[in-house]
């Protein structure tokens, strides 16, 4: 397997500007998480799904941020409008069992908002 | 509520030095506990994980213990390498949230000199 796969890596964009993030998981994975990595709060859950359903988002700062995962290959996290302090680097992880098995993560995708 | 604690926040070392890395979690009722790696602009590399019910685990020239009652874990890298420069975090998922949300601490920053 190729690993967890996000796209873009980099996104520079503009304030006000509508950013989507993208993320195929792992093949088998039933759980897919979205994190985002700042210097002054670290890393943060904003959301996860079990089997495409969303169960938990209370970490999605605002309504600006939504997320989706119509399959079980594909998810994405998008943020409109976006500003400013929005810009960190978002990672995307898939698990089997999060209580028993490692959670791999993506690259990340490292957001700009200018 | 539970957090993540890891001292140091960095540490450089001479290479071929043996280092301990800390990792401190307030809440002992966990599903286990991870530890990662970040190179500079990448994701996270899961490197060890340890379930409650274990006590280390070992892969290579690493050594990871859990201590649940005393809520502590150590990262032990035997003879250090430039490569193994990176920051080490360590990451639990507690059972309060029903296995599925990771606390990630801070991380440490490790440069191993040539």
């Amino acid at each position: 397997d190729a690993g967890v796969i996000q796209s873009p890596r980099h996104e520079v964009t503009e304030m006000g500007q509508e950013v989507t993030l993208r993320c195929k998981p792992i093949s088998g994975h039933d759980y897919l998480f979205w994190y985002r990595q700042t210097m002054m709060r670290g890393l943060e859950l904003l959301i996860y799904f079990n089997n495409n359903v969303p169960i938990d988002d209370s970490g999605m700062p605002e309504d600006r941020f939504s997320a989706k995962m119509p399959n079980a290959s594909f998810s994405t996290l998008k943020i409109q409008p976006s500003e400013p302090r929005d810009s960190a680097v978002y990672f995307c992880a898939s698990s089997y069992l999060p209580g028993s098995y490692e959670q791999y993560f993506g690259p990340g995708t490292r957001l700009t908002v200018t | 509520k539970q957090e993540v604690t890891q001292i140091p926040a960095a540490l450089s070392v001479p290479e071929g030095e043996n280092l301990v890395l800390n990792c401190s979690f307030t809440d002992s009722a966990i599903y286990n506990l991870q530890w990662f790696r970040q190179d500079p602009g990448k994701g996270l590399t899961s490197l060890l994980l340890i379930q409650s019910s274990q006590r280390e685990q070992t892969s290579g020239r690493l050594n990871a213990s859990l201590d649940k009652s005393s809520g502590r874990s150590t990262l032990y890298i035997a003879a250090s390498q430039p490569g193994d420069s990176a920051t080490y975090l360590c990451a639990v998922t507690p059972r309060a949230t029903g296995g599925f949300k990771t606390i990630f601490g801070a991380g440490t920053r490790l440069f191993v000199k040539a």
